[in-house]
């Protein structure tokens, strides 16, 4: 399986709203991460989970938490969002790797969820 | 922060004909990758090439990487409509671990 799922595939919310995104994999990937993207624009990374410790948090903001249940799973969890924080969300996983220079950052991406916040 | 440019940010060519995008980065650099993206879907992998290789293939894809002046080019021959898509470089800028920063991207669209 060599496919990262992420659920749901659209999500209207209101700013008072609290949700949730998941994202999924079975390739043994210990390494996953989120990313925002926004019309026409690279992606950009927000968060990165190692061996379901939280890695990196490139300063986004508290409204987004990032959740690793299990090796697996990756969660964002949404609450008081703005309007401005409607993009596409993705989700990715790579292996972690050995050693610099190895291939661990080749990441397999997930189709997105299409946030809208209104 | 964005840590790669990439040029043309358009390009347009008929089925069959060559594509060459490029992507210049700042700092330095373990690997370099790119990934292609339809439009509003998730990105797909095309190819890694790292710091110290200068040319990498993969099917109708070529890859080179010049560090001494901080760019990297994608070159895709004989193309064909079902390469539209945006297509980004993306570096680990040079440390060593998860950061991936992406270039702004080049939009190919190949008309059949």
């Amino acid at each position: 399986d060599t496919e990262v799922t992420q659920t749901p595939k659209h999500l209207v919310m209101g700013m008072t709203n609290k949700k949730s995104l998941k994202c999924e994999q079975h390739m043994g990937h210990r390494a996953m991460y989120w990313y925002k993207q926004k019309a026409k624009k690279p992606p950009e990374l927000m968060f990165v989970y190692s061996y379901e410790k939280l890695s990196i948090n490139e300063s986004v903001p508290s409204r987004f938490s990032p959740e690793c249940p299990n090796s697996s799973l990756l969660n964002l969890h949404l609450h008081a969002l703005q309007p401005e924080d409607s993009a596409l969300y993705l989700c990715a996983s790579s292996h972690p790797g050995l050693a610099r220079g190895s291939s661990y950052n080749e990441q397999f991406f997930g189709p997105g969820t299409r946030l809208t916040v209104l | 922060s964005q840590q790669g440019e990439e040029d043309p940010q358009a390009l347009s060519i008929q089925e069959g004909e060559n594509a060459t995008m490029n992507c210049s980065y700042k700092t330095s650099i373990n690997n370099l990758q790119w990934y292609r993206q339809n439009s509003g879907r998730g990105l797909v992998h095309l190819i890694l090439i790292r710091s110290n290789e200068r040319e990498k293939h993969s099917g109708r894809l070529r890859v080179t990487l010049d560090t001494s002046k901080k760019s990297s080019s994608l070159l895709i021959t004989a193309s064909r409509a079902a390469d539209t898509a945006s297509y980004f470089c993306a570096t680990d800028a040079g440390t060593g671990g998860f950061k991936t920063i992406f270039g702004a991207g080049t939009r190919l669209f190949v008309k059949a």
